[in-house]
């Protein structure tokens, strides 16, 4: 079945930029979103189609497109923002989601 | 505000069938072009997408457990649910409802999960 993939740690300081990215085949063709989610949480929509943001999330998280790989990029990270972060998209034909593995965002 | 519940039995037997509930309120689940999701998450492990129900009930899901999995939905009590049968140990997971948009806005909706584990 179809997989998307992320790396599973990604470390910065404070004030740094953290990018995560995820890869999948079908990522020209599908949207991709991201979710946040911090221990004892439900995951949190930080990023939706590719690179729009939904209201409320702060201005420093970001997302891009480029072939089969999107990227979440964060801005001036803060100790707030440490977490783990999901990708997820869909098939090809769009018949099921699926979930990127997750990456843990540590600041140091 | 939309919001989401989960509710079931915490604890299932080995070969038994799960049965999840996610109540919804602040809106109703017949109205708008919305998906209605599963979600599933182990203990230390990743999200798993399970499957989702249209408003029109048309349904999906995740092909590794398809044989297994039936989501409907009871406009009536604005609630959706999930079934998963034989269940094995590795279901033992915590269980997520959530609303999805037909237009492309993403899971923006969660309820807070529900433990169920998979135990004699």
């Amino acid at each position: 079945s179809y997989e998307l993939t992320q790396p599973p740690s990604v470390s910065v300081s404070p004030g740094q930029t953290a990018r995560i990215t995820c890869s999948g085949d079908a990522l020209p063709k599908q949207y991709a979103y991201w979710y946040q989610q911090k221990p004892g949480q439900a995951p949190v929509l930080v990023i939706y189609k590719d690179s729009e943001r939904p209201s409320g999330i702060p201005e420093r998280f970001s997302g891009s497109s480029s072939g089969t790989t999107v990227t979440l990029t964060i801005s001036g990270v803060q100790a707030e923002d440490e977490a783990d972060y999901y990708c997820q998209s869909a098939d090809s034909s769009g018949t099921y989601g699926v979930f990127g593995g997750g990456t843990k965002l540590t600041v140091l | 505000q939309v919001q989401l519940q989960e509710s079931g039995p915490g604890l299932v037997k080995p070969s038994q069938t799960l049965s999840l509930t996610c109540t919804v309120s602040g809106g109703s689940i017949s109205s708008g072009s919305y998906y209605w999701s599963w979600i599933r998450q182990p203990a230390g492990k990743g999200l798993e997408w399970i499957g989702r129900i249209y408003t029109s009930g048309s349904t999906n899901y995740n092909p590794s457990l398809k044989s297994r999995v039936t989501i409907s939905v009871d406009t009536s009590k604005n609630q959706f649910s999930l079934k998963l049968s034989s269940v094995t140990a590795a279901d033992t997971a915590v269980y997520y409802c959530a609303r999805d948009s037909s237009h492309g806005e993403g899971l923006n909706y969660w309820g807070q999960g529900t433990l169920v584990t998979v135990s004699s």
